[in-house]
């Protein structure tokens, strides 16, 4: 069992409001990730960090952005949420590159 | 190109039978291969990893198989179970230099059920 916490699980949020997906991880992984997945759908890498202070976007544009000022804590915020950006939203952390993803289980955001 | 091709879709096998997902790149930088299994409610967990070294790998039931001339690489799940009805994403990275290394390209994953 991977030891990243997602939370919340689900939430379901009205347009306009600003949301924080936390991400946690006690692994002492410096590489992180935040991946969006529509239901049955692959995986699109939104956001990366190499380590405290380092953050990049990903390959698919997202209107969301992220922090790392630890080393355990990756939150993704969503600045005035809006329908388009209903999805899951999947953190990971990796201990080097090319080495296994931990993923958590998701945070399944609903913006109506 | 980061894009990686996953077939087919959606896979039924019955119990005991050979499960075959099949995945293709362009990118002849990426030089790290893994699948991932994802059960619902989940998220993906490594399955198997395969580097361009090797033209195979195996662990228990699971058998990744490597074609570098081709730039294709499959999984092979040998005497299916009802348990392994899950989500599979195949997916490659690039280890080092430029900006790209490090980061995971999905396919589009394969929905895998395995009836009794």
């Amino acid at each position: 069992e991977a030891d990243i916490y997602q939370t919340p699980r689900y939430l379901v949020i009205g347009t306009g409001k600003k949301i924080t997906l936390e991400c946690s991880q006690t692994m002492g992984h410096d590489k992180m990730y935040w991946y969006q997945q529509d239901p049955g759908m692959e995986l699109h890498l939104i956001h990366y960090s190499y380590g405290v202070n380092s953050t990049e976007k990903g390959d698919l544009s997202s209107e969301s952005t992220v922090s790392r000022i630890r080393t355990e804590h990756f939150p993704l915020t969503l600045e005035s949420a809006r329908p388009s950006h209903t999805s899951q939203y999947l953190c990971a952390s990796s201990i080097g590159w090319n080495t296994e993803a931990f993923f958590g289980q998701g945070t399944r955001l609903t913006v109506v | 190109q980061q894009q990686v091709k996953q077939s087919p879709q959606s896979l039924i096998v019955q119990k005991g039978g050979i499960s075959i997902i099949n995945c293709a790149y362009e990118n002849t930088a990426f030089d790290y291969f893994p699948w991932y299994q994802q059960f619902p409610g989940k998220g993906p967990a490594l399955l198997i990893a395969i580097r361009p070294d090797v033209s195979e790998k195996k662990e228990g039931r699971f058998t990744i198989s490597f074609n570098k001339s081709a730039k294709q690489f499959s999984l092979h799940i040998m005497d299916s179970q009802p348990g392994d009805s899950a989500t599979y994403f195949c997916a490659a990275s690039i280890s080092t230099g430029g900006t790209s290394y490090g980061k995971l390209t999905f396919g589009q994953g394969t929905i895998l059920t395995v009836h009794p």
